[in-house]
């Protein structure tokens, strides 16, 4: 089945505790993004990459970082997590150029920084 | 901002009954999507309209664009309960770089 699947779902963590959300999919898709979302503020774009060793920032990039070295990974890392980062994250992935149909998005990671 | 704005913010409507949702934007657009959300779920992909169509079905969805006006409407004909869930409208601005903007949506609401 093609799909985006993030890990874990939910996350508790302390303040300052190094952590990775993965993200992987499995079609062959050049384009891979994250997103927040927060209550009041919609989604909002975090990094995204293009291809392989190609990353860039979204709209929110402090306080993360991102990798991607394979096509089908796309980790994001919170080096030291705060409460204001708190939130459920998306990634999401798509095809880019003619075959370009819109994004597919995994099933989310709802993460607590107390 | 870029971001989308959909009206209403909440709509509640009985089985049956067709449901509008209106999507308007602030700059030029490659494309605009519409996409669903169950609660606290990953968002699932709906429709696609590119800036020169102007009408766009698939099964129960039907979608125009304006973009003369810069806006969007989805149509829900037919609402089954199944269909209760957030409706965000998410456009596409800079050629190549597929950056979606997402607006705050709307929850539809379908009664039995």
């Amino acid at each position: 089945e093609a799909q985006v699947t993030q890990n874990p779902r939910y996350l508790i963590t302390v303040t300052g505790k190094k952590l990775t959300v993965t993200c992987s999919q499995n079609m062959n898709h050049e384009y891979m993004s994250w997103y927040r979302q927060d209550p009041g503020l919609g989604l909002r774009q975090i990094y995204y990459s293009m291809n392989v060793e190609v990353t860039d920032k979204g709209d929110v990039p402090e306080g993360y970082k991102v990798s991607r070295k394979e096509k089908r990974n796309f980790p994001l890392i919170l080096e030291s997590p705060s409460p204001n980062q708190t939130s459920l994250y998306f990634c999401a992935s798509s095809f880019q150029g003619q075959g370009y149909s819109g994004y597919t998005f995994g099933s989310g990671t709802r993460l607590t920084v107390v | 901002s870029q971001q989308g704005e959909e009206d209403p913010q909440a709509l509640s409507i009985q089985e049956g009954e067709n449901a509008t949702m209106n999507c308007s934007y602030k700059t030029s657009i490659n494309n605009l999507q519409w996409y669903r959300q169950n609660s606290g779920r990953g968002l699932v992909h709906l429709i696609l309209i590119r800036s020169n169509e102007r009408e766009k079905h698939s099964g129960r969805l039907r979608v125009t664009l304006d973009t003369s006006k810069k806006s969007s409407s989805l149509l829900i004909t037919a609402s089954r309960a199944a269909d209760t869930a957030s409706y965000f409208c998410a456009t596409d601005h800079i050629q190549g770089a597929q950056k979606l903007v997402f607006g705050q949506g709307t929850r539809l609401t379908i009664n039995p």
